[in-house]
């Protein structure tokens, strides 16, 4: 079966530093994976997803970048965190098209 | 633009009541929808979705939902929740083709269900 892991689960960063949250998927081949924002009372903001290795499409231009090194594998980035950026990020794989399923989720807060 | 909203964004019932939490999207082609569920301390998961064909569908733990196209809802119903159901619920879109399955959210909607 198919599972999802995110790290850390939970961090606390100062304005100006440097962000790098991993996710990474077992059990599956070539899936789409996705990285999502959730603030309070907002839902999920969808921020970056992937159809490949190298394959990054931004949905909201902002001061965090993605990549994907390897196939199962997505990284969530930013060179100097701002305190915005706090909230909780969630990543997804899908099958193509099919159902997302999410993985634990990050906890971040900036100070 | 394409959107998803719920309009009840935080629910209190006691045990044994009926639910039904609103969804309605905006777009005017193809819809995949869905709920997820996201329990205290728990992973985001899914109860149910829609893709065609019977636009009653059942989900897990005694969950429903209809998609209405005239009305593009999509609303999730139980007809005696528990104590257990307490959790945030989500309904989310992909609104038109395409092998990305970018999802569209909305705000959420918390349940608390009173014993």
């Amino acid at each position: 079966s198919q599972t999802i892991h995110q790290w850390p689960a939970t961090l606390v960063q100062p304005v100006g530093s440097p962000l790098s949250l991993e996710c990474t998927v077992e059990g599956t081949s070539n899936p789409n994976l996705y990285w999502y924002r959730q603030a309070a009372g907002r839902g999920l903001q969808l921020l970056f997803y992937s159809v490949g290795i190298g394959q990054i499409s931004s949905e909201v231009p902002q001061n965090l970048s993605a990549s994907r090194p390897q196939d199962r594998q997505f990284i969530l980035s930013s060179k100097k965190l701002l305190l915005s950026d706090s909230g909780f990020y969630l990543c997804a794989w899908s099958y193509a098209a099919d159902t997302q399923y999410f993985g634990p989720g990050t906890r971040l807060t900036v100070l | 633009a394409q959107s998803v909203s719920q309009h009840n964004h935080h629910v209190i019932l006691s045990e044994a009541a009926s639910l039904e939490l609103g969804c309605n999207y905006s777009y005017g082609g193809t819809v995949n929808l869905f709920w997820y569920v996201q329990y205290p301390g728990q992973h985001l998961q899914l109860l149910l979705k829609y893709f065609s064909g019977d636009p009653l569908v059942k989900g897990i733990k005694g969950f429903e939902a209809e998609f209405i196209k005239s009305k593009f809802s999509f609303n999730l119903r139980k007809p005696s929740v528990q104590w257990s159901d307490t959790a945030e619920y989500f309904c989310a879109g992909r609104l038109g083709s395409g092998n990305t399955g970018k999802l569209i959210f909305g705000q959420g909607t918390t349940l608390q269900v009173k014993p």
